[in-house]
């Protein structure tokens, strides 16, 4: 299995609060993406790194912010947590753009 | 604006059976198409993947089916199993610019039954 964490695994919080997950990787893998995912949508983009420090929006980022500082870490914040961002949350990584993912076992949030 | 969408939203089939996923694309200029496994509990993770310049690949029970003039790609499971019991995702997107990101499709959940 590909060496990816993501942390917490599972995290309930209120409305408003900030809220930053984690993304470690060991595989040194240039691309690292961060996805949602909610019945009857699939997985969408939220951001994605090509870089340390180079990183992009995807079709559903707003609320959400990035950074990467380090190869192996790539951080998703919402700032301010709304019910609509209760999902579950995927990082990935990948060796090149397009090619194969390799997803992390994900990340549960809820917002009351 | 969804660019790839994915047919059943669910699907029953008999243990033995074949599974059929119907996936259709709107952007001509997508060229990789890969299919995602995912157990519950778990992340996807890659099954298989087509490039058009090929109209069918096949690996062990698993088969990709590409029709590029309508569009349209599609996961075959031959003699399905319990172990199949999963959801399927499709995906598309360019390869020949670089940090060009997979769209995915909404999903396909599968179960088979004994």
């Amino acid at each position: 299995d590909a060496g990816i964490t993501q942390s917490p695994r599972h995290k309930v919080t209120e409305t408003g609060t900030p809220v930053t997950l984690r993304c470690h990787q060991t595989e040194n893998h240039r691309y690292m993406y961060w996805y949602r995912q909610d019945p009857g949508h699939g997985l969408r983009l939220i951001h994605y790194s090509y870089g340390v420090k180079d990183t992009d929006k995807g079709e559903v980022s707003d609320g959400y912010s990035v950074s990467r500082s380090k190869t192996e870490d790539f951080l998703l914040t919402l700032e301010s947590a709304t019910s609509s961002q209760t999902s579950v949350y995927f990082c990935a990584i990948s060796q090149e753009s397009p090619g194969e993912l390799f997803f992390g076992e994900g990340s549960r949030l809820t917002v009351l | 604006q969804q660019q790839v969408k994915q047919s059943p939203q669910s699907l029953i089939v008999q243990k033995g059976g074949i599974s059929i996923i119907n996936c259709a694309y709107e952007n001509t200029a997508f060229d990789y198409f890969p299919w995602y496994q995912q157990f519950p509990g778990k992340g996807p993770a890659l099954l298989i993947a087509i490039r058009p310049d090929v109209s069918e690949k096949k690996e062990g029970r698993f088969t990709i089916s590409f029709n590029k003039s309508a569009k349209q790609f599609s996961l075959h499971i031959m003699d399905s199993q319990p172990g199949d019991s999963a959801t399927y995702f499709c995906a598309a997107s360019k390869s020949n610019f670089g940090n060009e990101k997979l769209t995915f499709g909404t999903g396909t959940r599968l179960t088979i039954i004994p």
